[in-house]
């Protein structure tokens, strides 16, 4: 099936500018997160949804980051007011249920801020 | 939150069997330890999950002593395809616990 698809995939960006990432997860997955991966570094939670609580965002970096998840699937990172140490491959995920549950990972989508 | 610590980078060649320790000294009651593995310009990949004692599947095996205070992933003759960075994570039901992945150990497998 149908594996997490992210859009879009590479994004160049003047800083000051809003962007937003758009996450597609596995059907039937209620659990989805956003992880953020600087060059060479490891993976950075930044905030995740489990059906229909409250997102965990304890991950945020700022108030300039934020995400929703529409109709439990669907997922859109938005980044506001971009700045250059934004730039990052911003991962999503999502897994059958909870935690503990296999995460299944995007390809990505690079965002480079100039 | 379970804090994880790796070794930076390993080295290897093919063939061998490599053993990457994880130390985990807070871990919870209810947590797991879980290992990912991560190519290049991919995001990270699921390879084992483990509570106590041994779990082994077609890739890799955890060994977790008695304490759970540490894991071992291991895995059996290695090529240059398993070259990588491989991240352990520990984490249970308690959302926020599970996300936290560290800088992970990058693995090279020389021939």
């Amino acid at each position: 099936g149908a594996g997490v698809s992210q859009s879009p995939s590479n994004k160049v960006t003047e800083k000051g500018k809003d962007v937003e990432l758009r996450c597609d997860p596995i059907s039937g997955h209620t659990a989805l997160y956003w992880y953020r991966q600087s060059l060479g570094q490891g993976l950075e939670f930044l905030i995740y949804f489990q059906g229909n609580s409250a997102p965990d965002k304890s991950g945020l970096p700022s108030d300039r980051f934020s995400a929703e998840r529409t109709g439990g699937s669907v997922s859109t990172l938005t980044i506001q007011r971009t700045q250059q140490e934004d730039s990052a491959v911003y991962l999503c995920a999502s897994s059958l249920d909870r935690v503990t549950e296999t995460q299944y990972f995007g390809p990505g989508t690079r965002l480079l801020v100039l | 939150l379970a804090k994880t610590t790796q070794p930076i980078s390993m080295d290897s060649y093919e063939g061998q069997e490599v053993n990457i320790t994880c130390s985990h000294n807070n871990i919870a009651t209810n947590d797991y330890i879980t290992w990912y593995q991560q190519f290049p310009s991919q995001g990270p990949r699921f390879i084992i999950q483990g509570y106590k004692t041994k779990v082994t599947n077609e890739v890799a095996s955890l060994f977790i002593p008695a304490d759970r205070k540490s894991s071992t992933l291991s895995l059996p003759r290695v090529s240059l395809s398993d070259t990588a960075v491989y991240y352990c994570l520990v984490g249970g039901d308690n959302a926020g616990n599970m996300l936290t992945f560290g800088g992970g150990t990058r693995l090279m497998v020389k021939p």
